[in-house]
């Protein structure tokens, strides 16, 4: 089945830098890529999505990178800002509507 | 638009009582929801995916007995964890399934309930 790996695991970064999170999926047939933060007690909030017909989507200071070949996409992370800290997972779907998750990134941004 | 909420936001209750949670998607109908428990510092682990209309499918590991899935409507799906004992004690979370405009789904997640069994 489908396996999702993530990297790192905890990522600290000065405000104001930028931040990638990468992660690589094992499934060819899998089609859709989402990335979620979730903060300390909340629920999982979508940030920014992909789908395998497109290499690169961007949303303001968020964009996703996804390379079909080489099965692994990132998200990249802007001008840091403290709101910014949370756990980011990754996640693929081959199109079943179950999505399968990363371990998660702790992101921390240092003032 | 997409919003899904969950009550209880928290519940703490007694070893061998049953608690029922509710999944509501505010302004959209999800023919489908899931059923995720998060343990402290782990990713989202599924428990049950919930179609509108018919049985539940659970996840391998995952008692149908113990945790009662009902998604009677296109806007609700309830998770009842019968005879609670203080292993159930978790963070429980659904999500939804959208279908926006482009004609593909999204997963939105409700907010998630803490339950602590003591």
């Amino acid at each position: 089945g489908e396996n999702v790996e993530q990297h790192p695991s905890t990522l600290s970064v000065q405000e104001g830098d930028s931040a990638v999170i990468k992660c690589t999926y094992s499934d060819s047939a899998s089609n859709y890529f989402p990335w979620y933060k979730q903060e300390l007690g909340k629920g999982p909030q979508l940030i920014i999505d992909i789908r395998s017909n497109v290499g690169e989507k961007k949303d303001q200071r968020i964009a996703v990178t996804l390379n079909k070949t080489a099965k692994h996409f990132s998200l990249h992370i802007t001008e840091t800002q403290p709101e910014d800290s949370a756990v980011y997972f990754c996640a693929a779907s081959s199109g079943n509507y179950q999505l399968i998750w990363g371990a998660g990134t702790k992101l921390i941004i240092k003032p | 638009g997409a919003v899904v909420s969950q009550h209880p936001s928290w519940v703490i209750c007694k070893s061998g009582t049953s608690v029922k949670i509710e999944c509501r998607s505010l302004d959209f109908q999800a023919t489908t929801m899931f059923w995720y428990r998060q343990f402290p510092k782990q990713s989202l682990m599924l428990m049950a995916t919930s179609n509108e209309g018919s049985k539940a499918t659970y996840e391998q590991g995952v008692e149908k007995d113990k945790f009662l899935i009902n998604h009677a409507s296109l806007t609700l799906s309830t998770l009842t964890v019968t005879s609670a004992h203080p292993e159930d004690s978790s963070f429980y979370i659904c999500s939804a399934t959208y279908w926006g405009t482009s004609d593909r789904e999204t997963q939105y997640f409700g907010p998630g309930t803490r339950l602590l069994v003591l």
